[in-house]
């Protein structure tokens, strides 16, 4: 079946470490996201990604590294954590960029930064 | 920042019962999304409605959007204890002129329980 999976689901790291959360997804879409959800704020864009090698910022890009070298993972990276990036991790591709076609959703990451 | 926002917060009602959420936004759209959320899981699409439209259907899911009061509402008719989730506006104003994060914006949720 096609679908987004992200790994790992519970990812515990200290301050200071260096983190990355893998995003895999079959369905063969040009775009993917990373979006990270907290309570009190929703879901807030981190980057997005149009094709392989091209990226762009989100809303909340800072202490946050992605690469595409291909179509179907969009890693995202800590470089160095902190406990301010304590969050759930949601990953998700679509046909478009544009919110004319649905987004697709991984079933995300819980990161906890100690 | 937030565009969409979702009313109420949070909502319990009892199984069979219909279930009501509104959607505010600020600034012109595109299109609106309305995602559903099981705890643990990832969002999952139910409904887009595009700037000209003002009515949706799907299955037991009505959507409305009026773009002059800037609002839409999801109504549930006929809930079951399956539909206990948090519902999730997703508004589209992007320009996509270039150089920017468009694309689509959540709001913070509605918290739905059905009650048996």
């Amino acid at each position: 079946d096609a679908g987004i999976t992200q790994s790992p689901r519970y990812k515990i790291t200290e301050t200071g470490r260096q983190v990355t959360l893998m995003c895999h997804q079959t369905w063969s879409h040009s775009y993917m996201f990373w979006y990270r959800q907290d309570l009190g704020h929703g879901l807030r864009l981190i980057y997005y990604s149009a094709a392989a090698d091209i990226t762009d910022k989100g809303e909340v890009p800072d202490g946050y590294v992605v690469s595409r070298s291909k179509t179907e993972n969009f890693p995202l990276t800590l470089e160095s954590a902190t406990r301010s990036q304590t969050s759930v991790y949601f990953c998700a591709s679509s046909v478009t960029q544009r919110g004319e076609a649905p987004l697709h959703f991984g079933n995300g990451t819980r990161l906890t930064v100690t | 920042s937030q565009q969409g926002e979702e009313d109420p917060q949070a909502l319990s009602i009892q199984e069979g019962e219909n279930a009501t959420m509104n959607c505010s936004y600020k600034t012109s759209i595109n299109n609106l999304q309305w995602y559903r959320q099981n705890s643990g899981r990832g969002l999952v699409h139910l409904i887009l409605i595009r700037s000209n439209e003002r009515e949706k259907h799907s299955g037991r899911l009505r959507v409305t959007l009026d773009t002059s009061k800037k609002s839409s509402s999801l109504l549930i008719t006929a809930s079951r204890a399956a539909d206990t989730a948090s519902y999730f506006c997703a508004t589209d104003s992007g320009t996509y002129s270039g150089g920017g994060a468009d694309g689509l914006t959540f709001g913070k949720g509605t918290h739905l329980i059905i009650q048996p």
